[in-house]
């Protein structure tokens, strides 16, 4: 079962624009979130975490919001550069699980001149 | 090191050979974590280490993955009588402590399984 949802397999955006990526999540018991960036024949970098007490954290181009009556996040970059352009995963942990991530599918981020 | 380092970086081996992945986190990390990433998908969690014990090995697939992490520091992903459902890429992560933010992932094994 998946607890944790992209539905949006890929997104293409322009560069200088924003790009907002959803996630949605089954399991009530996350209670932290994190998205990573994934180039090519790399593994996964981490970009940025929330965790369940706050709602919104920013850092930089990256802010990521957290609707936990929803059970959906979504990650916003702005502006969105060539440089973005990469594989997004949705991670989330619960607290009794070592620091164990469920993750989702991805989204690939094509940002175009 | 500087980073989580992994070997090989590409491994083809003939279905029942068994294999040996290898990782090398960042020195003084204390979690390591094995993920397994089929192709189009995200990273499925296999097994969990904190220092040298395996605390949570519930995402093995089956009992031909054993995973140790002898002296606390360097681990090993072996995978016996391979079958071609295991070929994936085994990412490796570490952190220096528990839910302590984003981990560090290696950039894994692609392990083909022919």
């Amino acid at each position: 079962d998946q607890q944790v949802k992209q539905n949006s397999p890929s997104l293409s955006v322009q560069e200088g624009r924003i790009s907002i990526l959803n996630c949605d999540y089954t399991n009530s018991m996350f209670d932290y979130f994190l998205w990573y960036k994934k180039y090519p024949a790399e593994g996964p970098t981490f970009l940025i975490s929330i965790s369940s007490i706050k709602d919104k954290n920013e850092d930089g181009r990256f802010t990521v919001f957290l609707n936990k009556s929803a059970k959906h996040l979504s990650l916003h970059i702005v502006p969105s550069q060539p440089g973005d352009s990469a594989v997004y995963f949705c991670a989330a942990s619960a607290p009794d699980s070592w620091g164990k991530l469920q993750f989702g599918a991805g989204t690939q981020v094509v940002v175009t001149p | 090191g500087a980073g989580v380092s992994q070997s090989p970086r590409y491994k083809v081996a003939k279905r029942g050979q068994d294999v040996a992945l290898r990782c090398d986190p960042i020195s003084g990390h204390v979690s390591l974590f094995w993920y397994q990433q089929a192709l189009g998908q995200g990273p499925e969690f296999l097994t969990y280490f904190q220092n040298e014990a395996q605390l949570d090995k519930s995402g093995l697939p089956s009992d031909r993955f054993f995973a140790e992490r002898p002296e606390g520091s360097v681990s090993t992903l072996k995978i016996q009588r391979t079958q071609q459902e295991d070929s994936a890429v085994y990412l490796c992560a570490s952190s220096l402590a528990l839910n302590s933010g984003g981990y560090t992932f290696g950039s894994g094994t692609r392990l083909t399984v022919v």
